[in-house]
């Protein structure tokens, strides 16, 4: 069974400081990783999906790496805004299937 | 992205009533959608999955007759909370995934709020 693991679990910050969300699982036969963000009382947005094949991915201020074989994966979010402040989550996908294995989550606060 | 939405997003009922909750992929069809419970500073916990037209896969220790979950369509899956009790109030979240998402992504609903009198 795939174990995620976040640290830290809650992380504030000064406006404008660069951010690193870490995440960890068990099991590196994964098919995809997708880092998502969640502001209290509502539903998961998609910020990132990394594909097995892939080292990084970029979206703007964001950016996700991938060690497969070490089970790693980190968010970094640069320059940060009060904004940005939520919970992320990382949930690897294992191949042939659609059941992702989430972590309890990294709650940022970013202090204007 | 592709968009998943639910209704209603808040439902508060008496102990004892049935409550259904939506699901639906507004812009592509959605083989498979998820029905995930979570409790206040937890993560989701998944309770369900299911496919278009058959029988939904319930995780362990989740009771299918008391959430009832239907994906009658490519479009739009049902949880029926069946005789509701205080305990089941929480924040129920759907997923989707199919035809027409990469790489297996899910794009998720914005979650309903259960509350139970």
């Amino acid at each position: 069974k795939q174990e995620v693991t976040q640290i830290p679990a809650a992380l504030s910050v000064p406006e404008g400081e660069n951010l690193v969300l870490n995440c960890s699982f068990t099991d590196s036969a994964i098919y995809n990783l997708q880092w998502f963000r969640q502001d209290p009382g509502k539903g998961l947005t998609s910020l990132l999906l990394i594909q097995s094949s892939q080292r990084e991915q970029t979206s703007g201020r964001l950016n996700a790496s991938l060690d497969k074989s070490s089970g790693r994966s980190t968010l970094y979010i640069a320059a940060s805004q009060p904004g940005d402040s939520a919970t992320y989550l990382c949930a690897p996908l294992p191949p042939n299937d659609y059941k992702l294995s989430f972590g309890a989550g990294t709650t940022v606060t970013v202090r204007a | 992205g592709a968009v998943v939405s639910q209704h209603p997003s808040r439902v508060i009922c008496k102990s004892g009533t049935s409550v259904k909750i939506e699901c639906r992929s507004l812009d592509f069809q959605a083989t498979t959608m998820f029905w995930y419970r979570q409790f206040p500073k937890q993560s989701l916990m998944l309770m369900a999955t299911s496919n278009e037209g058959s029988k939904a896969t319930y995780e362990q220790g989740v009771e299918k007759d008391k959430f009832l979950i239907n994906h009658a369509s490519l479009t739009l899956s049902t949880l029926t909370v069946t005789s509701a009790h205080p305990e089941d109030s929480s924040f129920y979240i759907c997923s989707a995934a199919g035809r027409q998402t990469i790489y297996n992504e899910q794009f998720f609903g914005p979650g309903t709020r259960l509350t139970v009198l």
